[in-house]
């Protein structure tokens, strides 16, 4: 199975600022197929891109993934107070599908 | 808008059967396109896999589960359930009900759509 490692495991960032969050495949995942979830405290996690850059329906354009092969990004362009949640990497390229062990994105 | 919405026991003695019911509102569960699958995360930790079903019935389960573990689907009530038999403090996690938008990879997929999700804690 593909082992999704998250890094950092925290960022601690001020609102306005820039994210990036990275996520690392132990193989290469095939067809790009990379999701990003965001999950706030007590609710369920939220689909933010798939396909590794292509945005889910009602995700601000301030969030964006790239990347292929073993190395992917999510990026958020400028921190706003509502994006400071728990973000999780997940393939679906390879079976099963896993995730990643999360980054926590921090008010500093 | 499609929402799901987890039903069931919050609290399972080990050794016994954990049940839950997802329900389905706002579209069917007998789309073409569409897999329904279990997720949970302990308290704490990640995500993983449970299993996914088909509006016919067909199921995939995680191969670490899978001796364990029914998916089962009601197309009449738009429901589809899971029972996670000899369950132990381990199995403790919410567990979440979900969509994946595909008919090809049902061990896999992204998830579009999620219920809220529902505690279930193993104790006597």
């Amino acid at each position: 199975e593909i082992v999704l490692t998250q890094s950092p495991g925290t960022l601690s960032l001020s609102p306005g600022e820039r994210a990036t969050l990275s996520c690392r495949a132990s193989q290469s995942v095939s067809s790009s197929y990379l999701a990003w979830y965001q999950q706030k405290p007590a609710q369920a996690p939220r689909l933010l891109i798939y396909g590794a850059s292509n945005r889910a329906t009602g995700i601000p354009d301030r969030f964006s993934g790239s990347g292929s092969g073993t190395d992917f990004t999510l990026t958020i362009s400028r921190l706003e107070p509502e994006d400071f949640a728990v973000y999780y990497c997940q393939q679906y390229g390879g079976s099963p599908g896993t995730f990643g062990g999360g980054t926590k994105v921090e008010i500093k | 808008q499609l929402q799901l919405q987890e039903s069931g026991p919050a609290l399972v003695k080990p050794s016994e059967t954990l049940s839950l019911t997802c329900t389905v509102s706002g579209g069917s569960i007998s789309s073409t396109t569409s897999f329904w699958g279990w997720i949970r995360q302990p308290p704490g930790k990640g995500l993983e896999w449970i299993g996914s079903v088909y509006y016919n019935g067909n199921t995939y389960y995680n191969t670490t589960l899978r001796s364990r573990v029914t998916i089962s689907v009601d197309t009449s009530r738009n429901q589809f359930s899971l029972k996670l038999t000899s369950v132990t403090a381990a199995d403790t996690a919410v567990y979440y009900c979900a969509r994946l938008p595909t008919q090809w990879l049902p061990d896999r997929y992204y998830l579009d759509y999620w219920g809220q999700g529902t505690l279930v804690t193993v104790s006597s």
